[in-house]
């Protein structure tokens, strides 16, 4: 199966810093149909997680502009420009290239 | 409003079974493809299965850990899907969520533990 490796595991932040989340890969997420399946969660506390972006890069419908995904092949970041009391959780990559799909361990952002 | 509610979960002793119902409304179900996915007490997520819609013939899979345990299955003329869960073991102690395909929508979860 695929391993997906987030770093950092934690990350803390004041409101309004820009923040970086990585998430590699065990193996291309490039699919044959030219596709790459990789998504990015955020999971607030005692909520089920949300769809913050698809394909890599695409924002899910009703997410804040100040998320990005970017990356290709095995590599790839979500960042969030200008840190929001509301984006505390924990970030989940998720992929769904290859079979089964599998999550990344996660990365908590939590306030400095 | 897409809603996703699932039921059925419960404390459960080793070897025994349990069946999820995930009752879905605010989308056209019968050609949506489900997952159920199900985090650990460590907040670790996993996909476990997955159903396609009936132009694909209901085509499910499974992760390895539950194959010859779990059964997805869906039931269109009540929007619900279902995962029925057999000879359960310690750790398949988590919070079970059912998902649309693209993982767009999630339900509130419901817990099962294993436990004697």
């Amino acid at each position: 199966d695929v391993v997906l490796t987030q770093t950092p595991p934690t990350l803390s932040a004041t409101i309004g810093q820009s923040v970086s989340i990585s998430c590699r890969s065990s193996q291309s997420l490039l699919h044959s149909n030219g596709n790459t399946y990789l998504n990015w969660l955020l999971q607030r506390p005692g909520q089920p997680p949300q769809l913050l972006i698809y394909l890599v890069s695409r924002l899910e419908s009703g997410v804040p502009n100040r998320f990005s995904g970017s990356g290709s092949g095995t590599d790839f970041t979500l960042k969030i420009s200008g840190v929001e009391a509301e984006d505390l959780g924990v970030y989940y990559c998720v992929q769904s290239t290859h079979a089964p799909p599998t999550f990344g361990g996660g990365t908590k952002l939590e306030l400095k | 409003e897409v809603q996703l509610v699932e039921t059925g979960g419960g404390l459960v002793q080793p070897g025994k079974s349990l069946k999820l119902t995930c009752a879905t409304s605010g989308f056209t179900f019968s050609t949506a493809w489900m997952h159920w996915v199900r985090q650990s007490p460590e907040k670790r997520l996993e996909w476990i299965a997955r159903i396609k819609d009936k132009s694909n013939n209901y085509a499910t899979d499974y992760v390895e850990s539950v194959k010859g345990r779990f059964t997805i299955s869906r039931d269109d003329s009540k929007s619900s899907v279902y995962l029925q869960m057999n000879s359960l073991k310690e750790e398949d102690t988590a919070t079970y969520y059912c998902t649309t395909y693209r993982l767009d929508y999630w339900g509130q979860g419901v817990m099962v533990t294993v436990s004697s």
